[in-house]
């Protein structure tokens, strides 16, 4: 059973840099194709891809963020970590990791599960 | 980035009715989309993949169809279970990209 879980501060200043930590269980980051990515939602708003981090090390980012993000996997751990530098009130949202899609014997970019998600406000 | 638009952005429906949710792509995307499920306070689900497959253990009154720009998600008989937001989703592009979501409310 696939299992992740999203932990970080629930309370950052403006301009401070997020650092938010995605520990899972029953899959390897050292496995051909698997990825786990981070997705976030502002309340009550919509769903908002940030980025995905491979087995071989390979990351994506969205382009409109990218400048403020990066993506890294400790694989012994079995953790993803994702920081956010300088916090802005409207980065106010859920963050969260989510596995990378398979089927039919390869992984695709959907994601399956989803871990539960954690609130990040943005306030001095 | 590829723009992904649902519509409708929210209506209400009744128990038993069969509703659709329609999601365009702002280009072709063959079949690689997704559709999620998402209550209040809750992650998202998902239900369907690769515009038509359904995901194990998600009832058979969810269906997905389309391909290239178009796609729809079809829930044939409404439950009180299946009031929620409803987003597509692309893997065409390594640019992943969601809908807006679709609110489902209950007349």
């Amino acid at each position: 059973q696939i299992t992740l879980k999203e932990s970080g501060p629930t309370l950052v200043k403006p301009t401070q840099t997020l650092t938010l930590t995605c520990t899972f269980s029953g899959f390897s980051l050292s496995t051909s194709g698997v990825g786990v990515g981070w997705i976030r939602q502002p309340p009550g708003k919509a769903l908002e891809w940030l980025a995905l981090i491979y087995w071989n090390d390979d990351k994506r980012y969205s382009p409109s963020l990218k400048s403020r993000l990066t993506i890294t996997k400790d694989t012994s751990k079995n953790q993803v970590v994702l920081t956010m530098t300088n916090m802005d009130p409207v980065d106010t949202a859920t963050y969260y990791c989510a596995h990378r899609g398979r089927a039919w014997g390869v992984q695709y970019n959907w994601f399956d599960p989803w871990g539960q998600g954690t609130l990040v406000t943005v306030s001095s | 980035a590829i723009r992904m638009t649902q519509s409708p952005s929210s209506f209400s429906a009744s128990t038993g009715d069969r509703v659709t949710i329609t999601c365009r792509a702002s280009q072709g995307i063959s079949s690689y989309l997704a559709w999620y499920q998402q209550k209040p306070g809750k992650a998202p689900k998902l239900l369907i993949y690769a515009a038509s497959t359904l995901q194990s253990g998600v009832p058979s009154r969810f269906s997905g169809s389309g391909s290239g720009t178009d796609f729809t998600l079809t829930i044939s008989c409404l439950q009180s279970e299946d009031f929620a937001t409803y987003y597509c989703q692309q893997y065409y592009s390594y640019l992943i990209t969601f809908g807006q979501g679709t609110r489902l409310e209950i007349k």
